[in-house]
């Protein structure tokens, strides 16, 4: 069975706090996903990376950064958190399914910055 | 335009009977397409691939596909209650370094 775990269900922050999400994937996949979702915006793109070490900068990455230095697990970093970063988190990853990729999401995280 | 659509609904179908669910996408050239079922505060999970014109089907299930109209569509017999959610439809497209595109989803609800 496909596990995408998040290191936190929900998690509360101050404004200006540095926040980590932590995502890790026991698939040995090679690519996975940060997305943001918000009511009436739906899922978007923050950061992904296709290996170790690569990262590409999705739909809205500004305020964001990531670091992936293992191939399981992938993180998100707030820098400075802000009150419009109050959102769900959704990390993802995907692997080959001999036609196309399959893309699973771990359960989210609900952050709210106050 | 938007690269994939999705009627936001909300669809109401009585138990038992059969929701369709619709979405179009823009770009010719997208090969690869997914379902997604999101219960309220969860995440989104994987029900349905579809590659390849025509129907596909799992269980209660069906996803079918038209390239030529650019539409796919999920189809859910004998409706349950515990179908009620937002089904989200999403496609990676020709040009879009193999990332998805979701549309905005379908809220559907199962009346009992």
């Amino acid at each position: 069975d496909v596990k995408v775990t998040q290191s936190s269900r929900y998690l509360v922050k101050r404004t200006g706090e540095k926040v980590f999400l932590e995502c890790v994937q026991d698939m040995d996949h090679e690519n996975m996903f940060w997305y943001r979702q918000d009511p009436g915006l739906g899922l978007r793109l923050i950061y992904f990376s296709y290996d170790v070490k690569m990262k590409e900068k999705g739909d809205i990455p500004e305020g964001y950064s990531v670091s992936r230095e293992k191939k399981e697990r992938f993180s998100l970093i707030l820098e400075s958190a802000s009150t419009n970063q109050t959102s769900m988190y959704l990390c993802a990853s995907r692997a080959w399914a001999g036609y196309s990729y399959e893309q699973y999401f771990g359960p989210g995280t609900r952050l709210t910055v106050t | 335009q938007k690269e994939v659509e999705q009627n936001s609904g909300p669809l109401s179908v009585p138990e038992g009977a059969i929701a369709s669910l619709n979405c179009t996408y823009s770009d010719r050239g997208s090969q690869s397409f997914f379902w997604y079922r999101q219960y309220s505060g969860k995440s989104p999970e994987l029900i349905m691939s579809i590659y390849s014109n025509g129907d596909k089907e799992d269980g209660r299930f069906t996803a079918q596909l038209n390239k030529a109209s650019q539409y796919v569509s999920l189809l859910i017999r004998d409706s349950q209650p515990s179908d009620s959610a937002t089904y989200l439809c999403a496609v990676i497209a020709s040009g879009s370094a193999r990332q998805l595109t979701f549309g905005s989803g379908t809220q559907l609800t199962v009346l009992p």
